[in-house]
């Protein structure tokens, strides 16, 4: 079974402080995803990527970065969290080229304070 | 860009009645329409998907319908069971160089 591992699973973190949250996938797939859930919004893509060394903006990115040091990490940063920031986390990995499924990470609820 | 409606955001239906879920799309160049579930405090898992050149699938309780011209699609689930309770999203991709857009989620109850 494909596994998509988040680290950490909960965060609390100050505001104006720098969070980063980090995803790891052994499925071997070359794209993977950023999403935020909130209540009323669904799943939010923040930013992606198409394989090492790329990341790309997606429907929501201003106040995050990322990075993809290898196939198999994907890293979301916030350089100066806010409030309105906190949210749960998703990781995501799949080749939706195919139209393969995603698989998804179990989740970080992230808080701002 | 694509927008996806999830007409209900929660749902409550009676063990073993069937449940639909409905979900509108804008963009008529959508062609994959996925179906996620999310059990509480847990992941998402895909469940079940459907394309644009068939209106119709089934996988057991499950059941996708198209409707490309109204551009609605919907998830019935039948015979409905308490693990079926769960919020379910769905999606629509325009083309294979898009990303999913997702709904904003149903929150399915199944009671006794």
């Amino acid at each position: 079974e494909a596994a998509v591992t988040q680290s950490p699973r909960n965060k609390v973190a100050v505001t104006g402080g720098k969070v980063t949250l980090s995803c790891n996938q052994t499925n071997n797939h070359n794209n993977m995803y950023w999403y935020r859930q909130d209540t009323g919004h669904g799943l939010r893509l923040i930013h992606y990527s198409y394989g090492a060394g790329s990341t790309e903006k997606g429907d929501i990115p201003d106040g995050y970065k990322a990075s993809r040091p290898s196939q198999e990490n994907f890293s979301l940063i916030l350089e100066l969290a806010t409030p309105s920031q906190t949210s749960v986390y998703f990781c995501a990995s799949g080749r939706e080229e195919t139209n393969e499924r995603l698989f998804f990470g179990h989740g970080t609820k992230l808080s701002v304070l | 860009g694509e927008k996806v409606e999830q007409h209900e955001s929660t749902l409550s239906v009676r063990e073993g009645d069937s449940a639909v879920i409905n979900c509108t799309y804008t963009d008529t160049a959508s062609s994959y329409f996925p179906w996620y579930k999310q059990e509480a405090g847990k992941s998402l898992h895909f469940v079940i998907d459907i394309r644009s050149n068939v209106d119709r699938k089934q996988s057991q309780r499950l059941i996708v319908l198209l409707d490309k011209k109204a551009k609605r699609f919907s998830l019935h689930i039948t015979a409905t069971q308490p693990e079926d309770s769960a919020i379910y999203f769905c999606a629509a991709r325009p083309s294979s160089f898009s990303k999913l857009v997702f709904g904003q989620g149903t929150s399915l109850s199944v009671v006794p």
